[in-house]
């Protein structure tokens, strides 16, 4: 049982170039989750999905997009990388049902934008 | 709109002291207020969490204070060990109930 996994670990881009991070999960949840890091500013909610072929805005969607096509993925891409993406990005599932129950991070992919 | 203030930002303890940690939120209807603890290089981990029907949880060492009308909630570790150092986040449901805010974290450090 692997939990929740992301790929890649690290990833050096530079401005303009596109790329995707991929989230995968073997719990079955049904809810998925990109959060972003940086100092000082917590971990922000990106985007999440509630079920396979459902996405919904976070606090700071902006630059980016995702896609639930499989209930185990959850992808997030970056079309045209900015600077101000250079960031550590973290994954996480829940099960639905009620509010209480866990929500399971995987171990970040480090992002910097050149 | 940030709907969870925590502070303080970092946090300095010496060993067997107790550390505290305050979040403040803004949201009345949400029921479940999580803390969640990072360790260098690693996702965060479920720590201690606590409904709003009571007003204080302990587990082991650590203790959730909760204040319903004060919309304020707190973890206290007692006995703070040099192990505890880590970056601790607490969280509050969004407008939809669906995904979780957190706070922009308290980093300790607990001295030997």
């Amino acid at each position: 049982n692997a939990g929740v996994t992301q790929t890649p670990k690290f990833r050096v881009l530079k401005t303009g170039q596109s790329m995707t991070l991929l989230c995968a999960q073997d719990m079955n949840h049904e809810y998925m989750y990109w959060y972003r890091q940086d100092p000082g500013m917590g971990l922000r909610l990106i985007h999440y999905s509630v079920g396979e072929g459902t996405t919904a805005k976070g606090e700071v969607p902006d630059g980016y997009n995702v896609s639930r096509l499989k209930k185990q993925n959850f992808l997030l891409g970056l079309e045209s990388a900015a600077p101000s993406q250079t960031s550590v990005y973290f994954c996480a599932s829940k099960k639905a049902g009620t509010r209480n129950d866990e929500q399971f991070f995987g171990p970040g992919t480090r992002l910097t934008v050149l | 709109q940030q709907q969870v203030k925590q502070s303080p930002q970092s946090l300095i303890v010496q060993k067997g002291g107790i550390s505290i940690i305050n979040c403040a939120y803004e949201n009345t209807a949400f029921d479940y207020f999580p803390w969640y603890q990072q360790f260098p290089g690693k996702g965060p981990a479920l720590l201690i969490a606590i409904r709003p029907d009571v007003s204080e949880k302990k587990e082991g060492r650590f203790t959730i204070s909760f204040n319903k009308s004060a919309k304020q909630f707190s973890l206290h570790i007692m006995d703070s060990q040099p192990g505890d150092s880590a970056t601790y986040f607490c969280a509050a449901f969004n407008q939809a109930g669906t995904a979780l805010i957190f706070g922009k974290g308290t980093t300790l450090s607990v001295s030997s």
